[in-house]
């Protein structure tokens, strides 16, 4: 079974200044899907960023940008500029796509406080 | 505006009764998805529908139950038999099941049985 870990259950940062937000996964398939959510205090959920396994260009959206390196299973998230707005609690996913259809798998969480 | 509508915000029950949670989109998409949130675990999958009269248990079904008679609508609902049944309750949606298609998120609602 794939699993998604999330080694930081806290962090902080200074607004405008960037943090790196770490997600490591665990499977053997190599077509699969890598997403990044976002839940602010209003625990309403928002896509941030998500990556395709077979593209090597690392995406990005704005201040998000994610590191993936495929070798070492890992999917960073990177945010620029920090904004007290960016403050929330953050969800690395994994879905497989090869062998038949499985849904997403959630990390437990990083939650990000922005100070001003 | 489209979206996905998630009623009440809050539901309190006493333990040992039944209660469903309303789940609604009108997004048109064909998949939707009930996730279980509780502190420190994530998000987990109890439920998820890729087509209307079709569902399929997820990682947590024991002690739930969902119906899909219609495409924008997915109701949960939460037994007697679900020994712990307090927690943040997530529906979701997408064009299809098990995509790179974003999965849009309901508000929530939050249950609590004492």
């Amino acid at each position: 079974a794939q699993t998604v870990t999330q080694s930081q259950p806290e962090m902080s940062v200074q607004e405008a200044e960037t943090v790196t937000l770490s997600c490591t996964y665990d499977t053997s398939e190599n077509n699969y899907y890598l997403f990044w959510y976002k839940q602010p205090p209003s625990r309403q959920m928002i896509l941030v960023i998500r990556q395709e396994a077979y593209k090597q260009q690392n995406a990005t959206e704005n201040r998000f940008s994610v590191n993936f390196q495929k070798a070492a299973k890992s999917f960073s998230l990177k945010i620029s500029d920090s904004q007290l707005g960016d403050t929330a609690m953050y969800f690395c996913a994994f879905m497989n796509h090869n062998s038949g259809n499985t849904p997403l798998v959630f990390g437990k969480g990083t939650r990000l406080s922005v100070i001003a | 505006d489209g979206g996905i509508t998630q009623s009440p915000k809050y539901l309190f029950r006493k333990e040992g009764q039944n209660v469903t949670l309303s789940c609604e989109q009108n997004l048109n998409h064909d998949a939707m998805y009930w996730y279980r949130q509780d502190p420190g675990q994530g998000l987990r999958l109890i439920y998820y529908s890729q087509i209307v009269n079709d569902f399929q248990k997820g990682d947590i079904a024991e002690g739930y139950s969902v119906s899909r008679e219609k495409k924008e609508s997915f109701p949960l609902t939460v037994t007697s038999a679900q020994k712990n049944p307090t927690a943040f309750y997530l529906c979701a949606s997408s064009i299809a099941a098990f995509s790179s298609y974003e999965q849009y998120f309901g508000p929530g609602t939050r249950l609590t049985v004492t």
